[in-house]
């Protein structure tokens, strides 16, 4: 069984602080790191899929690195606003096809 | 683009009735995906397609639920005699290929309540 665990499971934010949470992987088999954001009543949206070791993403406020070797990842926001609150999934992508989700990080902004 | 698109958003049924779900990709993604998130935890697989060909289902899929991609394009997925352990939010992503490094795109999800 292969385990994708975020950290923490709940965050709040004021608005304007930076944050960051963690996804830990097994590194084993390892092809892909994907990271969602996912709003309550939409549908997921893609943020970042790195693959390399050492890879460093970057969306607007948000960004992100990951380290292969020790099966981590880390998702950054600077400057929190309003629009950030949402859950944040990340997921591993081994070589067999398929995406295993963890349980997600569910982050609050606070006016 | 409109996106994955999925009907019906919500389903209210009884238990032991059956239920279908249907998922539109995006057109011309080759791979289709279903997931089931229920409170508390991240999506988990059911089943994938390449076009129309059915490459894996998951354990979790039992044989009460049974999925279709007919002309490789649209898809259905249908939970026969339902329970309420069924009760959960069914995701559906397309891709353009396959392999793990591929973005999915997701649909809004057809959340699912079984009295």
């Amino acid at each position: 069984i292969l385990n994708v665990e975020q950290s923490p499971q709940s965050l709040h934010v004021q608005e304007g602080d930076s944050t960051n949470f963690t996804c830990s992987f097994p590194s084993s088999n390892f092809y892909a790191l994907h990271w969602y954001r996912w709003e309550t009543a939409k549908s997921p949206e893609a943020l970042f899929v790195m693959t390399l070791n050492g890879d460093e993403k970057k969306k607007g406020r948000i960004s992100a690195t990951l380290n292969t070797k020790e099966g981590y990842s880390y998702l950054y926001i600077k400057g929190s606003q309003p629009e950030d609150s949402a859950t944040y999934l990340c997921a591993r992508g081994g070589r067999d096809d398929k995406i295993i989700f963890g349980k997600g990080t569910r982050l609050h902004i606070l006016p | 683009d409109t996106g994955v698109s999925q009907d019906p958003r919500h389903k209210i049924t009884k238990r032991g009735q059956n239920v279908t779900f249907r998922c539109d990709p995006i057109s011309e993604h080759n791979r289709l995906y279903w997931y089931r998130q229920t409170l508390g935890q991240g999506p988990e697989f059911l089943t994938y397609f390449q076009n129309e060909a059915q490459l894996e289902k998951s354990r979790l899929l039992s044989d009460r639920f049974s999925a279709e991609r007919p002309k490789g394009s649209f898809s259905t997925l249908e939970i026969q005699r339902t329970e309420q352990g069924d009760s959960a939010m069914y995701l559906c992503a397309s891709s353009l290929g396959g392999g793990a490094g591929e973005t999915q795109y997701f649909g809004p999800g057809t959340r699912l309540l079984v009295l």
